[in-house]
């Protein structure tokens, strides 16, 4: 049981590039989410899934896309990417609003390293 | 936009001393509270979740309150060890309109010195 997977671990972009960054979670997790990770700034939320063939934007979309086309993968997407997007980007899955487990808490991958230079 | 507020932002503690920190959010449409340890280079890892007022829960040297109806947690470390040395976060998850996701706070990075 590997709970929630991110690839790659670590990866260097030139500006302009893009790159689709991958999560997959065997818990099957209703929810799905991409959160950023900034010095002084917290965890901020990219963008969700609430189920398959859903996406929704979170605090901070701009830049990124996202689709989850099958239940246990979110995929994130930079298009064409920036200086401002070097980061440290988290994935994270859990039960659903409503569901029989829902006061569980989110499971987080060990996160992407991600620099833009 | 909902704000999750949690005091103080850091704190150096020594080896041995007990302390606690607060997370304050909306005291409306209260869901849950959890709490995560995110150590450093590492993915937060759930302590808590917290669903009822007056609730009360332990894990080990770590335990936490729950006031619902004034809207704050608190988080206790008794005795603190250096492995206790992470960011502690809280996380609020309410009934209304943005229920499908979790609000966190910038959370309290707590470093105790042996």
């Amino acid at each position: 049981n590997a709970g929630v997977t991110q690839t790659p671990k670590f990866r260097v972009l030139k500006t302009g590039q893009s790159m689709t960054l991958l999560c997959a979670q065997d818990m099957n997790h209703e929810y799905m989410y991409w959160y950023r990770q900034d010095p002084g700034m917290g965890l901020r939320l990219i963008h969700y899934s609430v189920g398959e063939g859903t996406t929704a934007k979170g605090e901070v979309p701009d830049g990124y896309n996202v689709s989850r086309l099958k239940k246990q993968n979110f995929l994130l997407g930079l298009e064409s990417a920036a200086p401002s997007q070097t980061s440290v980007y988290f994935c994270a899955s859990s039960y659903g609003f409503l569901s029989p487990l829902e006061n569980q808490p989110q499971h987080f991958g060990d996160g992407t390293r991600l620099s833009i230079l | 936009i909902l704000n999750v507020e949690q005091s103080p932002q850091s704190l150096h503690v020594q080896e041995g001393d007990s302390t606690n920190f607060t997370c304050s959010f909306p005291s409306s449409n209260f869901y849950a509270l959890h709490w995560y340890r995110w150590e450093t280079a590492k993915s937060p890892e759930a302590l808590f979740v917290m669903t009822l007022n007056g609730d009360e829960k332990k894990k080990g040297r770590i335990s936490a309150t729950l006031n619902t109806k004034e809207g704050y947690s608190y988080l206790y470390i008794k005795g603190s060890q250096p492995e206790d040395s992470a960011t502690y976060l809280c996380a609020f998850w309410n009934s209304g309109g943005s229920n499908y996701k979790l609000t966190f706070g910038k959370g309290t990075l707590l470093t105790v010195n042996p």
